[in-house]
């Protein structure tokens, strides 16, 4: 696709389910990141992956958190036993290589957790 | 560890007059800074970056940023300012290790350009 692809754009969760969100990012893009955005916050960093390797997922909040990227292109990132304050925008981001300094951003998606 | 710090939460602007959202800096090392911008309901867009070289960068859509080592900042500005420039800025700053897009975020600045 032309752009980095998320869905779904909104997902209203009860509190204690599982959810999955998707990231489909530019076709040929190395790096993949995934950021979670507060209300009236900056974007914080979660997880990383090079290809399908996970080099970096020190920003996942708790080990209800995991991501996956298994054949290097698509990821998805699932919160087990949502809580409120996993309600964010979960942001996706792709780059062509590991180094160019600019990401493409998904439009997010939006997670409230009732 | 490295940081930026955005210290202004809105900046009203007339339009056609100058405009500058401030950043500031905190890195081990030399700095690789950026600014992306948010437009409602849209993703995060890429303006432009220091890495090295010139202090003066420009970027996207008429923006520029100038390289203050000295204050450590990177503040972004736009000489002639649009309605349409209405939006949310973001600045951040590359974490190590350099060889990767990871990149640290500041609380944004959300600027509104009056007519």
């Amino acid at each position: 696709g032309a752009g980095v692809s998320q869905s779904p754009r909104y997902k209203v969760a009860k509190r204690g389910q599982d959810v999955a969100l998707r990231c489909d990012p530019i076709s040929g893009h190395v790096s993949l990141f995934w950021y979670q955005q507060a209300l009236g916050q900056g974007p914080e960093f979660l997880t990383y992956f090079q290809n399908e390797a996970q080099l970096d997922k020190s920003g996942l909040p708790s080990d209800r958190f995991f991501a996956e990227r298994p054949e290097g292109s698509v990821s998805t990132l699932k919160i087990q036993r949502t809580q409120q304050e996993d309600s964010a925008v979960y942001l996706c981001a792709s780059s062509l290589t590991e180094n160019t300094g600019e990401l493409f951003f998904g439009e997010g998606s939006r997670l409230t957790v009732l | 560890a490295q940081s930026v710090a955005q210290p202004e939460d809105q900046v009203n602007v007339a339009e056609g007059n100058p405009l500058t959202v401030k950043c500031t800096y905190s890195v081990s090392g030399n700095p690789y800074l950026f600014w992306y911008v948010q437009y409602p309901n849209r993703g995060l867009q890429f303006l432009l970056k220091y890495i090295t070289g010139d202090n003066l960068v420009k970027g996207s859509y008429g923006f520029e940023a100038e390289f203050n080592k000295s204050q450590t900042s990177f503040h972004l500005k736009k000489p002639s300012a649009l309605v349409s420039d209405s939006a949310l800025y973001f600045c951040a700053v590359r974490d190590p290790p350099y060889n990767t897009d990871k990149l640290i975020f500041g609380t944004g600045t959300r600027l509104q350009v009056f007519p």
